[in-house]
């Protein structure tokens, strides 16, 4: 069965310093992967998604930037955090979500200081 | 462009029902429908097609009424466990592609 990780859980980061978070795919080959951001008061956001190695598209502009080194392998970063950055992080996978919906990975929990 | 989600929150007595309804004005090919308890991530319940509608998950039910652009979720003989965030999808044409944007959540508490 297809499992996702998410890492890590929770993180304090201040103002300006780097962020590198990390999804994992386990169980299928080729998935689509998603980042998304849960701010408080204002729902899902789609950031990222990718459909294969090296293939990113941005859906919001913003101050992060997603990689896909490997198959089943999603990164989000950034290289200097803003307060705005604070949030709950989600990696998604999915075959293909118009039909089948998303699988979310457990999230990372970003408080930004 | 954002769904409307009505009730904002609910509570119930464990064993009654609920709805949960999802508004749109745009036109719509399909609502998605999760729960998130509260820390963790959202879980997939189903989707509602344009022209079908889609049953399953315990006693949880939805209908898509396409004339109005609106989805109910339908919570029978509620369980403490259906306790959580409900959100729906809604998916609509954005130039030439498709895209998904969620409306803003129901918390739903079911006590004993």
């Amino acid at each position: 069965s297809q499992t996702i990780h998410q890492w890590p859980a929770t993180l304090v980061q201040p103002v300006g310093s780097p962020l590198s978070l990390e999804c994992t795919v386990e169980g299928t080959s080729n998935p689509n992967l998603y980042w998304y951001r849960q701010a408080a008061g204002r729902g899902l956001q789609l950031l990222f998604y990718s459909v294969g190695i090296g293939q990113i598209s941005s859906e919001v502009p913003q101050n992060l930037s997603a990689s896909r080194p490997q198959d089943r392998q999603f990164i989000l970063s950034s290289k200097k955090l803003l307060l705005s950055d604070s949030g709950f992080y989600l990696c998604a996978w999915s075959v293909s979500w118009a039909i089948y919906g998303y699988t979310f990975g457990s999230g990372t929990r970003l408080t930004v200081v | 462009q954002q769904p409307v989600q009505s009730p904002q929150a609910v509570i119930l007595r464990e064993g009654e029902d609920a709805v949960i309804n999802c508004s749109s004005s745009k036109a719509l090919y399909s609502v998605h429908w999760y729960r998130q308890k509260h820390g963790e991530a959202p879980v997939f319940l189903m989707i509602l097609l344009k022209g079908g509608e889609q049953k399953g998950h315990e006693k949880i039910s939805a209908s898509f009424n396409e004339k109005k652009q609106q989805s109910s979720l339908y919570l029978t003989a509620s369980q403490l466990s259906y306790s959580g965030t409900y959100f729906c999808g809604t998916e609509f044409q954005a130039g030439n592609n498709r895209k998904l944007i969620w409306g803003l959540g129901t918390s739903l508490a079911v006590n004993p």
